[in-house]
């Protein structure tokens, strides 16, 4: 079974310029995840995706931050402008989760890591 | 609010000896509890996990947790360390009735030869 993809592995950008990142879930997956991780902490989520719908995004920066997932599959994650402090490990994670009340574990990609100067 | 405790920055243990990687949560109602364990630069991997019934749950790489309702807790355990399994180890709860997952900040476990 093919894991979960993440493009790009590593980007370095001037802050203020926009930086855009793609995941592929493993297939039959219904929800999605992006995940930021700063250096010394847990993953915090950012957005959640059960199919096309967005389930959680409480804790996007929406001014800077937007995301999508077309036809229920892949997704992107927009950052623009950045800031310095957007430096970090942006993961991707699927699960077969179909409804809020499941439990099953989450699969993650890689990470892209992000520096922004 | 969901929050998850790991009160320990990095925990040392002798290769054949036994470890626990602690974790302590907070939900209002039942949880559900994971380990995960995220190697260098690479993504999280899972464990294993708690969602009811016998409270020793058991997962890969020979890893065993232990679900304790009053003291809030979700200790990894594993009876012999093996130098490979030196990694960062995340704690994760969820709340049964809430759909996001709240990570602890992670306990890097260091096992020497």
């Amino acid at each position: 079974e093919a894991g979960v993809a993440q493009s790009p592995r590593y980007k370095i950008i001037e802050k203020r310029q926009s930086v855009a990142f793609w995941c592929n879930p493993i297939s039959g997956h219904a929800t999605l995840y992006w995940y930021q991780q700063i250096l010394g902490q847990g993953p915090k989520l950012l957005i959640q995706f059960q199919n096309n719908g967005v389930v959680d995004d409480s804790q996007l920066p929406k001014d800077r931050f937007s995301a999508e997932r077309l036809k229920g599959v892949d997704s992107t994650l927009k950052i623009q402008p950045a800031k310095l402090e957007d430096s970090a490990v942006y993961l991707c994670a699927s699960s077969l989760d179909r409804t809020s009340g499941s439990y099953n574990e989450q699969f993650f990609g890689p990470g892209t890591r992000l520096t922004v100067l | 609010a969901q929050s998850v405790a790991q009160p320990e920055d990095q925990v040392n243990v002798a290769e054949g000896n036994p470890l626990t990687v602690k974790c302590t949560y907070s939900v209002s109602g039942n949880p559900y509890l994971f380990w995960y364990v995220q190697y260098p630069n690479r993504g999280l991997q899972f464990l294993l996990k708690y969602i009811t019934g016998d409270n020793l749950v058991k997962g890969s790489y020979g890893f065993e947790a232990e679900f304790n309702k009053s003291q809030t807790s979700f200790h990894l355990k594993k009876p012999s360390a093996l130098v490979s399994d030196s990694a960062l180890y995340f704690c994760a709860v969820r709340d049964k009735g809430y759909s996001t997952l709240t990570f602890g900040k992670g306990t890097m476990l260091l096992v020497s030869p």
